[in-house]
């Protein structure tokens, strides 16, 4: 069955610290999808990045990095620099191809706290 | 491009009633899905929708129910409802060539009091 968990659930940190969330997954696909995605107080999950299984390539996006490794099934989240503005709740979520990876199995969640 | 849009943004009821939420999807994506977000147990997906067709379920009782229109405009419905079904609804849409990323709306927020 496929699972998400992300056991961090709140980590505070004062701006311009490093900080990585984690998130490890189950899944019997050989062909899956994983996904990073922020949620702010509004409530709009707000899509970040999209890793699909045969690419284990790391990803820098500007102050944000991920590591996907097979080998452990994890896919990390690194924000380097923290703003005030990254405050939000950070979601790792699991799409598979046996169900057309239209269904996404999200894990708990990571509330991300910076302080000024 | 405009997002996905959903109304109502927010709706109170009460125990017995039922409701429907809309989704607007993004111009040119023929699925939808809908997730359900409590604080009790997260974001859970309910139903996806494309071109009027369900494709996939999730574990929720049949009270849960939705559809998709010829435009891919989506609405679900929850009858009879219940305390528990107090939640945030959010809306999906995507492109669907097969591994296309969800964009997600800013989600209804339903009180059933």
């Amino acid at each position: 069955a496929q699972k998400v968990t992300q056991a961090q659930t709140e980590i505070s940190v004062v701006e311009k610290e490093d900080v990585t969330l984690d998130c490890v997954y189950e899944t019997r696909d050989t062909t899956y999808y994983l996904f990073w995605y922020k949620q702010p107080p509004s409530g709009e999950l707000v899509f970040l990045i999209r890793r699909n299984s045969f690419d284990e390539q790391n990803e820098i996006s500007g102050r944000y990095s991920w590591n996907f490794q097979k080998s452990t099934s994890s896919f990390n989240f690194t924000i380097t620099a923290s703003q005030v503005v990254d405050s939000a709740v950070y979601f790792c979520a699991l799409s598979e191809a046996r169900t057309g990876f239209q269904k996404l199995v999200f894990g708990t969640g990571t509330r991300l706290l910076v302080s000024p | 491009k405009a997002g996905v849009t959903q109304t109502p943004r927010y709706l109170i009821k009460t125990r017995g009633q039922q409701v429907t939420l809309s989704c607007s999807p993004i111009s040119g994506h023929r699925s939808v899905s809908w997730y359900q977000q409590t604080p009790g147990q997260g974001l859970q997906f309910l139903f996806e929708y494309f071109s009027e067709t369900q494709r996939n379920k999730g574990n929720f009782p049949g009270r849960f129910s939705g559809r998709q229109f010829s435009n891919s405009r989506s609405e679900m419905n929850v009858s009879t409802l219940e305390l528990g079904d107090s939640a945030l609804y959010l809306c999906a849409s995507s492109s669907n060539r097969g591994q296309e990323t969800q964009y997600f709306g800013p989600g209804t927020r339903l009180l059933v009091l």
